[in-house]
């Protein structure tokens, strides 16, 4: 059974970091790329990040480029995402999720989504 | 960047009713296209992939068309559990894999 389990989630003041991680398994992990999709209280789905099964093949919205930065370990099963210079408008869900092939860019879709962990940015 | 642009935002209907939801991209995607539900406190569900293609699971009363730059999601015969907000993502970029957005079906 594929499971995403986020952690990582807190209340942080603007400015602040915070660390996000996705554990994965019931999949080999290393041939699928993953994908950080948020969501604000009340709002749509927006796509975040996305890395490649590889790893090799990152991108971003443009809200969060050079501020968030989407790493894996393949060996720990473990998607990160590293959020630094956080704004009030970064308070959101964060989803982990895994896509329909090994690529960031080309997908058929997101076939496995976690339950989410909260980022509150507030001071 | 792709945009993708839902309609209706919002869609009041009875059970039975067949209704209908489109995705129009700002550009060609061929048919990297999928479809979600999502219910209030959950997370996303996958409904269709590349463009038609049901997922497992899924009952039968749910297609999806389209290929380039319009897309439509079909329920032919609205169930209680289908009231729920829709979402369409396009996923052929080298960047943003953009969401539509949504479409909130209500009980009439």
């Amino acid at each position: 059974e594929v499971q995403l389990l986020e952690s990582g989630g807190d209340l942080v003041q603007p400015g602040g970091s915070l660390r996000l991680s996705c554990a994965a398994s019931g999949f080999t992990f290393s041939s699928y790329g993953v994908s950080w999709v948020r969501q604000a209280p009340g709002k749509g789905l927006e796509w975040v990040s996305s890395i490649s099964g590889g790893g090799d093949a990152t991108y971003y919205t443009e809200s969060v480029k050079g501020r968030f930065t989407v790493s894996r370990d393949n060996s720990r099963n473990t998607l990160y995402l590293q959020m630094n210079s956080l704004r009030a408008d970064d308070t959101a869900l964060y989803y982990c999720a895994k896509l329909m092939g090994r690529s960031a860019a080309i997908s058929r879709g997101v076939d496995y989504w976690g339950q989410g962990t909260l980022v509150t940015v507030s001071s | 960047d792709i945009q993708l642009t839902q309609s209706p935002s919002f869609l009041s209907a009875s059970v039975g009713d067949r209704v209908t939801i489109t995705c129009r991209a700002s550009q060609g995607i061929s048919n990297y296209l999928a479809w979600y539900q999502q219910k209030p406190g959950k997370a996303p569900k996958l409904l269709i992939y590349a463009a038609s293609t049901l997922q497992s699971g899924v009952p039968s009363r749910f297609s999806g068309s389209g290929s380039g730059t319009e897309f439509t999601l079909t329920i032919s015969s609205l169930q209680p559990e289908d009231f729920a907000t829709y979402y369409c993502q396009q996923l052929n970029s080298y960047g943003p894999l953009t969401f539509g957005g949504g479409t909130k079906v209500e009980i009439k």
